[in-house]
């Protein structure tokens, strides 16, 4: 069936480093992608999304693009700051029925 | 124009009890969907709603049920509970045009459901 593999975390990154959480996907189709953020105690927000292939989604600095040779969506940031500690997560959906989410990967930015 | 959110933020129940989470869509939304996050975990799909009827479910058992009202907004009911019930409910919102179904979902804050 479809589904979202993500990256075990926790990740812990030093303010300015540079982050990559890798997604691949298993999907029938060719599904849109996208990378929610979860902060503590919040619901999901959507960080960023690429509905078809090459296509590159970007938004506060965070950047991913839909691979379909390597069934990909990893996230990547040249720079982190501290503000941007949460839960990230992975998912795809293709009617917008339903949304295949990751398990999540916890990032922690220390000063 | 306003989010979507959820009612009541948290709750704890007794095992055996039933319980009724309510969310209002995002305006201009007419498509509601609900997630079950279990701690530590990713999402997973309960069911959506749309023209008040469900259209799709994931694999949840029947004591998980739901109604859309004609203004969009929603209800999760949940009959029996049991303590693995205990979760972080999550609302979603989206606009279906047709038969183009959305390929984007707005979340709300979410329910946090303490079983006991």
């Amino acid at each position: 069936g479809d589904s979202v593999t993500q990256m075990e975390g926790p990740v812990t990154l030093s303010e300015e480093a540079c982050l990559t959480i890798n997604c691949t996907y298993t999907a029938t189709g060719y599904p849109s992608l996208f990378w929610y953020v979860q902060y503590p105690g919040e619901g999901l927000q959507l960080l960023l999304k690429a509905t078809k292939a090459d296509d590159k989604g970007s938004n506060k600095g965070f950047e991913a693009t839909y691979r379909k040779e390597t069934t990909s969506f990893h996230l990547e940031k040249g720079s982190v700051q501290v503000s941007d500690s949460a839960v990230y997560f992975c998912a795809l959906t293709f009617t917008g029925n339903q949304f295949y989410f990751g398990t999540g990967t916890s990032l922690t930015v220390i000063p | 124009e306003t989010g979507v959110t959820q009612s009541p933020t948290h709750l704890i129940k007794t095992r055996g009890q039933q319980v009724t989470l309510r969310c209002s869509s995002q305006s201009g939304h007419n498509t509601v969907s609900w997630y079950q996050q279990a701690l530590g975990q990713g999402p997973q799909f309960i069911f959506q709603y749309y023209r008040e009827e469900e259209n799709g479910r994931g694999n949840f058992p029947p004591r998980f049920s739901g109604l859309q009202f004609p203004n969009y907004s929603s209800e999760l009911n949940v009959n029996a509970l049991e303590l693995d019930d205990s979760a972080l409910y999550l609302c979603a919102s989206s606009l279906r045009v047709g038969t183009m179904a959305a390929t984007e979902a707005f979340f709300g804050q979410g329910t946090r459901l303490t079983v006991v």
